[in-house]
């Protein structure tokens, strides 16, 4: 079993279409919860991150954790065509080394 | 500041050539990590670094080796270059604090091909 499992999809919505996108867990450990944007050939950029459980939001993005059941979720309202890109999920305990655990990745195609 | 960065952006291989993947970052950032992305996968980690002259082993360290001589530069060397190892390389940094999330900072990647 993978330490975090994400729906590789490709999704795809159209625009102004509300986006659920989830990744599950295994290790307890985790208490730093990110979610990164990739556009095409490009490196990962930070969208979000929560410390432990709870909502955070951000304009049109909302991240959710859930630790009892090891479940993280971003929501995206009134997607746009520039929302297209994979987003990944990644975690990380309070280890020294910061590491990050990522998700495979959900490719999201916004249709205009 | 430039932030990340990698050279070169692609470059193709034949199988037992060597090549070093450059990564320097201007932000004075402490850790530094080296993942590698296959196709339809996530980031896997390679190795990182702590500090300068500090490397260790990520989870898919084998077929590599690190070094840091300075703050800014964390160059990955490919010894033997083999098949499994075409892959996109990203380098990333961070900035440590305690009891505080800090975001690692990715650079563009470099494409590699081994054929």
């Amino acid at each position: 079993q993978k330490e975090v499992e994400q729906d590789p999809g490709p999704l795809s919505v159209p625009e102004g279409a509300i986006v659920s996108l989830n990744c599950t867990y295994s290790n307890s450990a985790f208490q730093y919860f990110m979610w990164y944007r990739q556009y095409s050939r490009k490196g990962p950029e930070l969208l979000m991150y929560t410390y432990s459980s709870g909502n955070k939001e951000d304009g049109r993005f909302t991240a959710q954790v859930d630790k009892s059941s090891k479940y993280i979720s971003l929501f995206i309202r009134d997607s746009q065509p520039s929302d297209s890109a994979t987003y990944l999920c990644a975690m990380s305990g309070t280890g020294s080394a910061r590491q990050l655990t990522f998700g495979s990745g959900t490719q999201l195609t916004v249709l205009p | 500041n430039a932030g990340v960065t990698q050279t070169p952006k692609f470059r193709i291989l034949k199988i037992g050539q060597s090549m070093t993947l450059q990564c320097t970052q201007d932000m004075n950032h402490n850790y530094m990590y080296w993942y590698r992305q296959d196709p339809g996968m996530g980031l896997k980690l390679i190795y990182y670094s702590v500090g300068a002259g500090i490397t260790d082993k990520g989870e898919v360290p084998n077929g590599y080796n690190v070094s840091r001589s300075t703050t800014e530069d964390f160059p990955l060397r490919l010894e033997l270059a083999a098949p499994s190892q075409t892959s996109v390389y990203f380098c990333a940094s961070i900035l440590t604090a305690p009891s505080s999330y800090n975001e690692q900072f990715f650079g563009p990647g470099t494409r590699l091909t081994v054929l």
